[in-house]
């Protein structure tokens, strides 16, 4: 398997636009999960999705963010509009059972480096 | 509230040298305790998973202690290598259960010179 993917690995954009953050998970794996890392607040939980339902969005920062799984290889995390504040690394992970439980292993992606200027 | 706190912020040791990072946590009820290695660039690589029950659990050259009564966590490095060169990240899951909240420290940045 190729491990998580995500797309584009690096994005600029200028603030107002809208950004989207593409992501496919390991085949099979049934949870996925979206995080931000900065080197104020280091790595944070924004939203998970258990067989493609979004469960816990309560780390989401605002109505400007939102994160869709149409099926189960393919999930999005759109921001708009864009904020310089925004700018961070955006990783998205995915594992076979919850990233909590005992048993997890939890697979990160490369993450995408997002720029808003 | 739950928090995690890792120390040091920042470590350079010499390569062959032994390093201990720690990992002390707030977080009740307790579920289970991770360690991750994330390389610059990359994302961040599961090292350990320990529950409270398990005191000690090692990965080639890393060992994991736990001491859930203290709520302290350690991460050896033995013989260190110029490739453990990276950002050692301590994860605390709340709960009873195997839905509990993920609570993240912010890492400790670890240098490894020849």
């Amino acid at each position: 398997d190729a491990g998580v993917i995500q797309s584009p690995r690096h994005e600029v954009t200028e603030m107002g636009q809208e950004v989207t953050l593409r992501c496919k998970p390991i085949s099979g794996h049934d949870y996925l999960f979206w995080y931000r890392q900065t080197m104020m607040r280091g790595l944070e939980l924004l939203i998970y999705f258990n067989n493609n339902v979004p469960i816990d969005d309560s780390g989401m920062p605002e109505d400007r963010f939102s994160a869709k799984m149409p099926n189960a290889s393919f999930s999005t995390l759109k921001i708009q509009p864009s904020e310089p504040r925004d700018s961070a690394v955006y990783f998205c992970a995915s594992s076979s059972a919850y990233a909590g439980s005992f048993q997890e292993t939890q697979y990160f992606g490369p993450g995408t480096r997002l720029l808003v200027l | 509230k739950n928090q995690v706190e890792q120390s040091p912020q920042s470590l350079i040791i010499l390569e062959g040298k032994n390093c201990t990072l720690q990992c002390n946590y707030t977080v009740s009820p307790f579920s289970n305790l991770r360690w991750y290695k994330q390389d610059t660039g990359r994302g961040p690589v599961s090292l350990t998973i320990m529950t409270f029950s398990e005191n000690t659990k090692s990965n080639g050259r890393y060992t994991a202690t736990l001491d859930a009564d203290t709520k302290q966590s350690s991460l050896h490095i033995t013989a260190s290598q110029l490739s453990d060169s990276a950002s050692y990240i301590c994860v605390v899951s709340e709960g009873s259960s195997n839905t509990g909240k993920l609570i993240f420290g912010q890492g400790t940045t670890l240098q490894v010179k020849p």
